[in-house]
């Protein structure tokens, strides 16, 4: 079964600092990852994904994201947070074989301040 | 976000009446899903509709009827439900269900309370 872990479940960046926001995964396949924010009342606006290649994804609103697939894990990165990042953040992963299932992690709430 | 829309935004219901939730999509995709989002808990997948097809009904309360008449339109219809039923529904699309690594899109949500 795929899973998808979010160890930190808040995660504090002053404005202009560099932010890291972790997940890591387990499927049994190559995975597919997917990472999604979510603002106060909104659904959840997709940021990026990795399928396959380069292992660093760069995504909207200038997050990307590190493929590892040694270590299990596709963190999220920011070179330099804005106090309008702060929301929700999940991770989520597909397991090439489950055509229809994504699994997400529990979030990840970023807050930055200034 | 237009792109996925979702009525009622906000439903306050009791636990003897019968609503239902509405989702469209504007994106040309053909498949469908409902989750439910509740606190401090991941995204629990609830139903997948693939060209208006139930593809995939993951264990859900008969109390949730959902409906998919075309690849535009799904409804979730509630009965009967009991206050742990109150949530977030998020309502996606995707292009289809079987593709690699096809992305969702997510509608607003509708807050749900059930009294």
């Amino acid at each position: 079964a795929q899973s998808v872990a979010q160890p930190e479940d808040q995660v504090n960046v002053a404005e202009g600092n560099p932010l890291t926001v972790k997940c890591t995964y387990s499927v049994s396949g190559n995975p597919y990852l997917f990472w999604y924010v979510q603002y106060p009342n909104r659904g959840l606006q997709f940021l990026l994904k990795y399928i396959t290649g380069d292992n660093l994804v760069k995504g909207s609103y200038g997050f990307e994201a590190e493929f590892n697939k040694s270590q299990t894990s596709f963190h999220l990165k920011k070179p330099s947070a804005l106090v309008s990042d702060s929301a929700l953040y999940f991770c989520a992963v597909r397991d090439p074989g489950t055509a229809s299932k994504l699994t997400f992690g529990t979030g990840t709430r970023l807050q930055v301040t200034l | 976000e237009t792109g996925v829309t979702q009525t009622p935004r906000h439903l306050v219901m009791g636990m003897t009446n019968k609503k239902s939730l509405k989702c469209e999509q504007h994106l040309g995709h053909n498949a469908m899903y409902w989750y439910k989002q509740s606190a401090k808990k991941p995204l629990e997948l609830m139903f997948v509709y693939s060209l208006e097809e139930r593809v995939e009904n993951n264990s859900v309360p008969s109390r949730f009827s959902p409906e998919c008449p075309n690849s535009s339109h799904l409804f979730l219809h509630l009965h009967t439900l009991q206050p742990e039923d109150s949530a977030l529904y998020l309502c996606a699309s995707s292009p289809g269900t079987s593709g690699r690594g096809e992305t969702q899109y997510f509608g607003p949500g509708t807050r749900l309370l059930v009294l």
